[in-house]
């Protein structure tokens, strides 16, 4: 069966600090991976999607990017956070091609100070 | 643009009661749809999809939806609560090939004694 991990599950960093987090899938090949955000008492914001190593759509102009180094390895980062960075951040994986849902991670909970 | 709209953001109901939550999307004569449940500080967990045939889906932990073309709709239901469902619910459509996902922006679903 597939699992889907993210770390670390929660995250206190100060303004102008690095981000790095992680997202990896097991027991699927070639998945599409997403990146979401979501903000206190609001819904879903897609950031980041990807169909394959290297290959990185960005949904959201911000001071975040993300890369694929391996197939079911997803990361996103900061090189400097801004209090608006503070969120809830969602991985999810889909399978490829045609009509599927996706399955979401534990979540990170980032909290900028 | 697509869109999905869940009217509802907050809702009430007694443990025992019948639950309905609804949901609207736009764009699509044959869209893909889901729903999703979160408990606090968790991932989404995937309730139910709708990709064709039956217009009445089944779930897990007892939900089921339906989906009417003639509405644009895909209300999800459940004959009776129980306290555990005390969660924020989703609906989501799929938007494009990528497997990219319009969320709407949730309802927040209170279990009463």
């Amino acid at each position: 069966s597939q699992t889907i991990h993210q770390w670390p599950a929660t995250l206190v960093q100060p303004v102008g600090s690095p981000l790095s987090l992680e997202c990896t899938v097991e027991g699927t090949s070639n998945p599409n991976l997403y990146w979401y955000r979501q903000a206190a008492g609001r819904g879903l914001q897609l950031l980041f999607y990807s169909v394959g190593i290297g290959q990185i759509s960005s949904e959201v102009p911000q001071n975040l990017s993300a890369s694929r180094p391996q197939d079911r390895q997803f990361i996103l980062s900061s090189k400097k956070l801004l209090l608006s960075d503070s969120g809830f951040y969602l991985c999810a994986w889909g399978p490829p091609g045609g009509p599927s849902e996706q399955y979401f991670g534990p979540g990170t909970r980032l909290t900028v100070t | 643009a697509q869109s999905v709209t869940q009217p509802d953001i907050h809702i009430t109901v007694s443990e025992g009661a019948s639950l309905e939550l609804r949901c609207n999307y736009s764009y699509g004569a044959t869209p893909y749809l889901f729903w999703y449940v979160q408990s606090p500080g968790q991932g989404l967990q995937l309730l139910l999809k709708y990709f064709s045939g039956d217009t009445l889906v089944q779930g897990i932990k007892g939900f089921e939806a339906e989906f009417k073309r003639s509405q644009s709709s895909f209300n999800l239901r459940k004959p009776s609560v129980h306290w555990s469902d005390a969660a924020e619910y989703f609906c989501a459509k799929k938007t494009d090939s990528w497997g990219k996902f319009q969320f709407g922006a949730g309802t927040q679903v209170v279990v009463t004694p």
